[in-house]
């Protein structure tokens, strides 16, 4: 079964565009969430999407916002960039929603770096 | 807002060498706790997750205990191995069903 892919890897961009990242989850699950992860930081949650519907937003501002396709695929966009969005941002799959007892799959990350 | 903490924030062992890291987390209206690894240029794996007071889990050398009560759960590595080197992250949330919060980590290293 293939795990969480995370497009692209890498991306360099400078203050003042904007970025999309994609997520693909594992097969069959329907929860996407976003972590932004930054040094000396734990992972900060961004967002959780479950069924196209966007459960759950940490607090960040409005220049983060995601979405999910009706194959659970997951795109988080973020416009307006700040030097502050460099960071590793990290989608994990699930079964079932946050709160429920399944666990997260990560997929490998994307490092942003804001120039 | 849902604080979690993990101590300590390294810890450097020699092979061999038991050692366990504490997760502390809001005991109010408690509902799951999970445990990952991260090792380095990988994505994070989940270990744990558990919900009952008292519980213990297994998997090989390492096991969780959790105590809902007081708000903490242990980790436990047991013989430990370079290869058990990595970042082992908390997460826990409440009954709410917001999201799952992380501790910022333990990062352990250990040495042959």
């Amino acid at each position: 079964k293939a795990g969480v892919t995370q497009t692209p890897r890498y991306l360099i961009k400078t203050r003042g565009q904007q970025v999309t990242l994609s997520c693909s989850p594992i097969s069959g699950h329907r929860s996407v969430s976003w972590y932004q992860q930054t040094p000396g930081q734990g992972l900060q949650f961004l967002f959780e999407y479950f069924s196209e519907t966007q459960r759950n937003k940490g607090n960040f501002p409005g220049r983060f916002s995601g979405r999910q396709f009706s194959n659970s695929r997951s795109e988080m966009n973020v416009s307006t960039l700040e030097l502050g969005d460099s960071a590793l941002y990290l989608c994990a799959s699930s079964l079932s929603p946050q709160g429920a007892q399944s666990p997260l799959h990560f997929g490998n990350g994307t490092r942003l770096t804001v120039t | 807002i849902l604080n979690v903490e993990q101590s300590p924030q390294s810890l450097h062992v020699q092979e061999g060498d038991s050692t366990n890291f504490t997760c502390s987390f809001p005991s109010s209206n408690f509902y799951a706790l999970h445990w990952y690894r991260w090792e380095t240029a990988k994505s994070p794996e989940a270990l744990f997750v558990m919900t009952l007071n008292g519980d213990e889990k297994k998997k090989g050398r390492i096991s969780a205990t959790l105590n809902t009560k007081e708000g903490y759960s242990y980790l436990y590595i047991k013989g430990s191995q370079p290869e058990d080197s990595a970042t082992y992250l908390c997460a826990s949330i409440n009954q709410a069903g917001t999201a799952l919060i992380f501790g910022k980590g333990t990062t352990l290293s250990v040495s042959s």
